[in-house]
């Protein structure tokens, strides 16, 4: 079956310390794009990408990083200049990145400072 | 400065009546409008869009209307139904932007 997958879907992060959080997708889709949600609230735009080795800050990039050597993995490592970082991270795809078209989510990963 | 708004948190209605979800937008430049439904724990899910050069689509029990001089759409399901209860998102985007512009959804409750 085609989808994103992120893993792991429950994370803790010590204060200071750098986390990781993975999304792949087999979808074949040429943009991706990273989300956070807290309660209450929308999806905000941390960053996105519209092909392999090319990215852009979102609404929200700041103590966040990217990546994205292989069209299929976009990971966001979330830094310890963040620091409110506690939240709902979504990771999406779409067909073509400047064409208008629905994005595909992940299931997630949630997470919370120890 | 919020582009998209979604100004009902929440909105509660009885299986088989029609509940309708309303989004304002102040970009002039969008022409891109979708909708998504999104369960607790889960990612959202797209439901149906329509383009700045329709003032109507539908999809089954669900039909999106654009408003565009009033910069407004709203989302109609009908009949409604208990797993129509979620989150639902509303989105916007322009040509060649490359990204979506989210709300802050409205949650419905479809009650039995």
């Amino acid at each position: 079956d085609g989808g994103i997958t992120q893993s792991p879907k429950y994370l803790f992060r010590k204060e200071g310390q750098n986390v990781t959080l993975s999304c792949e997708q087999n979808l074949n889709h040429d943009a991706m794009y990273w989300y956070r949600q807290d309660p209450g609230q929308g999806l905000r735009l941390i960053y996105y990408s519209q092909i392999v080795n090319d990215f852009q800050k979102g609404d929200i990039a700041e103590g966040y990083s990217v990546s994205r050597e292989k069209k299929e993995s976009f990971p966001l490592t979330v830094t310890s200049a963040q620091k409110n970082p506690t939240a709902f991270y979504l990771c999406a795809s779409s067909q073509g990145g400047r064409v208008n078209q629905p994005q595909h989510f992940g299931d997630g990963t949630r997470l919370s400072i120890l | 400065d919020q582009q998209v708004k979604q100004n009902s948190p929440s909105l509660s209605v009885q299986e088989g009546r029609i509940s309708i979800l309303n989004c304002d937008y102040t970009n002039s430049m969008f022409d891109y409008f979708l909708w998504y439904k999104k369960y607790p724990a889960e990612g959202p899910t797209f439901l149906i869009s329509i383009s700045s050069i329709k003032d109507k689509n539908e999809d089954g029990r669900f039909t999106v209307f654009l408003n565009k001089s009033a910069k407004h759409l709203s989302l109609h399901i009908v009949p409604s139904q208990p797993g129509d209860s979620a989150v639902y998102f509303c989105a916007a985007s322009y040509h060649n932007a490359g990204k979506s512009t989210f709300g802050d959804g409205t949650t419905l409750t479809v009650k039995p």
